[in-house]
């Protein structure tokens, strides 16, 4: 069974890259998809298959996987980009999601 | 466009039963599961379950199994999340979403359930 691991907290200032990690052994063999939540809001798919993004999602998000470690990037961050963000993978064994803890994206 | 629109906020006492529903539209509601997602206040996302409208197979998390039922009604596609004895423990938000592949790309508004004394 998979335990993604995401960091509780990054903070960056506006117009910096923030990244958000999400690790489990040889999940770069998995498919890797990202989730933004604002406060009070559902969660947004902006990021699937480990890089590609749904139509609407700005190219500053951007995703990659390899090894131990998948990777979240948001460049050139805004204050709108503040949110929690949660990593997912499909257990194919169990057929079934298993979500990361979540990030808390602060902007500075 | 497609959409899952949720039922509305619940307040309820411990013991009761709820059912809780997730209406899609702009797409084809048999050809894609649904899944229900638990998020406690403050937590994270849980995957609770999912349902193929279709032919209404149904998988449950380890977590959930016996605690909830999923179900569907393809004919006014709608798909319920429901509760036969609720516990304090069960306050939480409640999220609809569409699986494709291996994600989940539209998700319902929401529904808060609260289950208090």
């Amino acid at each position: 069974s998979y335990v993604l691991t995401q960091p509780p907290s990054v903070s960056v200032a506006p117009g910096q890259t923030a990244r958000i990690t999400c690790g489990e052994n040889k999940i770069g063999t998995k498919s890797v998809h990202w989730y933004q939540q604002k406060p009070g809001q559902a969660p947004v798919l902006v990021v699937y298959d480990d890089s590609a993004r749904p139509s609407g999602i700005p190219e500053r998000f951007s995703g990659s996987n390899s090894g131990n470690t998948a990777t979240l990037t948001v460049s050139r961050v805004e204050a709108g980009d503040e949110a929690d963000y949660f990593c997912q993978v499909w257990d194919s064994s169990g057929d079934h999601p298993v979500f990361g803890g979540g990030t808390k994206l602060t902007v500075l | 466009e497609v959409q899952l629109v949720q039922s509305g906020a619940e307040v309820k006492k411990p013991g009761e039963s709820l059912k809780i529903s997730c209406k899609g539209s702009g797409y084809s509601f048999t050809s894609y599961w649904i899944g229900w997602v638990r998020q406690m206040p403050g937590k994270g996302l849980e995957w609770m379950g999912s349902i193929f409208p279709g032919d209404s197979d149904t998988r449950y998390s380890p977590s959930f199994q016996g605690q909830v039922t999923i179900s569907a009604d393809k004919s006014i596609s709608t798909a319920y999340l429901q509760w036969s004895t609720l516990k304090a423990s069960d306050t939480a938000m409640f999220y609809c979403a569409r699986r494709e592949s291996e994600d989940f790309d539209y998700w319902g508004q929401g529904t808060l359930v609260t289950v208090s004394s």
